[in-house]
């Protein structure tokens, strides 16, 4: 059975430092791994997502890396903002469209 | 803007009584829909695959006569949980599969809360 876990659990820091999240995952049968941002209350939105057969993605100020063969996927932010501030979930996208989520890194960004 | 419309956002009931969420896909056809279910600080953890016109698959340990799910339609899938109880309180969010593109689109999830 597939287990994801992130750390750190939680993490605050300044605005404008670099930061990762990190995410390991037990079975590398997977299709693709995706980083979700979810608001207090609110539903998922993805931020990026790699293919089984890719490294790494990025957008903006975000870039995500895939190591299957270690199991480990991280979440590299650059110059942080409050806005940043969220929960930052990875799932991985196993047979049957179902995805298993980590329990989730909650950041703050203080101004 | 959204593309999976999750209602209600928020619902509190009595126990004993029975609560119906309802996802739709706004500007696709959905075939599969995905029912998850988060508890406060944990992870979401899927409960349930809803397969229009079929029965839905559910995980071991989801009790399948209290989350009663019904896929009736392309754009449609409702979740009841029937018979409420406390521990039932949780945040259940809903995804479809637009089966023309990945990935998955969320709602924005329901927050129920069982008194």
């Amino acid at each position: 059975k597939q287990e994801v876990t992130q750390i750190p659990a939680a993490l605050s820091v300044p605005e404008g430092e670099n930061l990762v999240l990190n995410c390991s995952f037990t079975d590398s049968a997977i299709y693709n791994l995706q980083w979700f941002r979810q608001d207090p209350g609110k539903g998922l939105t993805s931020l990026l997502l790699i293919q089984s057969s890719q490294r790494e993605q990025t957008s903006g100020r975000l870039n995500a890396s895939l190591d299957k063969s270690s199991g480990r996927s991280t979440l590299y932010i650059a110059a942080s903002q409050p806005g940043d501030s969220a929960t930052y979930l990875c799932a991985l996208l196993e047979y049957g469209n179902k995805l298993v989520f980590g329990a989730g890194t909650i950041l703050r960004v203080k101004s | 803007g959204a593309v999976v419309s999750q209602h209600p956002s928020r619902v509190i009931c009595k126990s004993g009584t029975s609560v119906k969420i309802e996802c739709r896909s706004l500007d696709f056809q959905a075939t599969t829909m995905f029912w998850y279910r988060q508890f406060p600080k944990q992870s979401l953890m899927l409960m349930a695959t809803s397969n229009e016109g079929s029965k839905a698959t559910y995980e071991q340990g989801v009790e399948k006569d209290k989350f009663l799910i019904n896929h009736a339609s392309l754009t449609l899938s409702t979740l009841t949980v029937t018979s409420a109880h406390p521990e039932d309180s949780s945040f259940y969010i809903c995804s479809a599969l637009d089966p023309s593109n990945s990935p998955l689109h969320f709602g924005n999830g329901t927050r129920l809360t069982v008194t």
